[in-house]
């Protein structure tokens, strides 16, 4: 029963190195989405996939791109990290937007 | 202007007391409404979803939404410590899976 499961947990990366956030969810949920979590900033979207083949912007989508992969996988990338990008990760699904979400346990991404 | 405000606290309130967070949203065609809670260095978690206008209350939670001011609140009645922890007000448009949080309130229940 892992519901949703992101890797890795924790990350340090330089300015200028490119990685992938990785998301899967076993619920058969439509709907998934990437969030930042800041101090004080609460959660900021940054892109959500509605169903399998697309994807769309949310609040803050500049220096990310996303891959649905399938229903269960969701993927963020960052081409060219900065230490703007330093922040709390968290992948979500929902079987529609206007249900309950469940999210992975974040992952803690440094950018030096 | 944010799509979804709140207050970002903290709300300092005594165990046994009445805790009150408030949460407004821009976007009118919003449809669905969620208060989830998060502890330090845990992920969100839902307490309470609401779609219509009025009250709806489970257990000591009780959600209320007023769609024509666009604002949406949760009462915790009987606050305890384990009360504790940051309260995020979410908000659904109805023509898309769009899922906006605001930027939560930190709730203190002193003993």
């Amino acid at each position: 029963n892992a519901g949703v499961t992101q890797t890795p947990k924790f990350q340090v990366l330089k300015t200028g190195q490119s990685m992938t956030l990785q998301c899967a969810q076993d619920m058969n949920h439509n709907s998934m989405y990437w969030y930042r979590q800041d101090p004080g900033m609460g959660l900021r979207l940054i892109y959500y996939s509605a169903s399998e083949g697309t994807t769309d912007k949310g609040e803050v989508p500049n220096g990310y791109n996303v891959s649905r992969l399938n229903k269960r996988e969701f993927s963020l990338r960052l081409e060219s990290a900065a230490p703007s990008q330093t922040s709390v990760y968290f992948c979500a699904s929902t079987q529609r937007g206007d249900t309950e979400a469940f999210f992975g346990q974040g992952t803690r991404l440094t950018v030096v | 202007q944010k799509e979804v405000e709140q207050n970002s606290g903290p709300l300092s309130v005594p165990e046994g007391a009445i805790a009150s967070l408030n949460c407004t949203y821009s976007d009118r065609v919003s449809q669905s409404f969620f208060w989830y809670r998060q502890y330090s260095g845990k992920s969100p978690e839902l307490i309470m979803s609401i779609y219509s206008n009025g009250d709806k209350e489970d257990g000591r939670f009780t959600a209320q939404l007023n769609k024509a001011s666009q604002y949406v609140s949760l009462l915790i009645r009987d606050s305890q410590p384990s009360d504790s922890a940051t309260y995020l007000c979410a908000v659904n448009s109805g023509n898309t899976d769009k899922l906006i949080f605001g930027t939560g309130t930190r709730l203190q229940v002193f003993p």
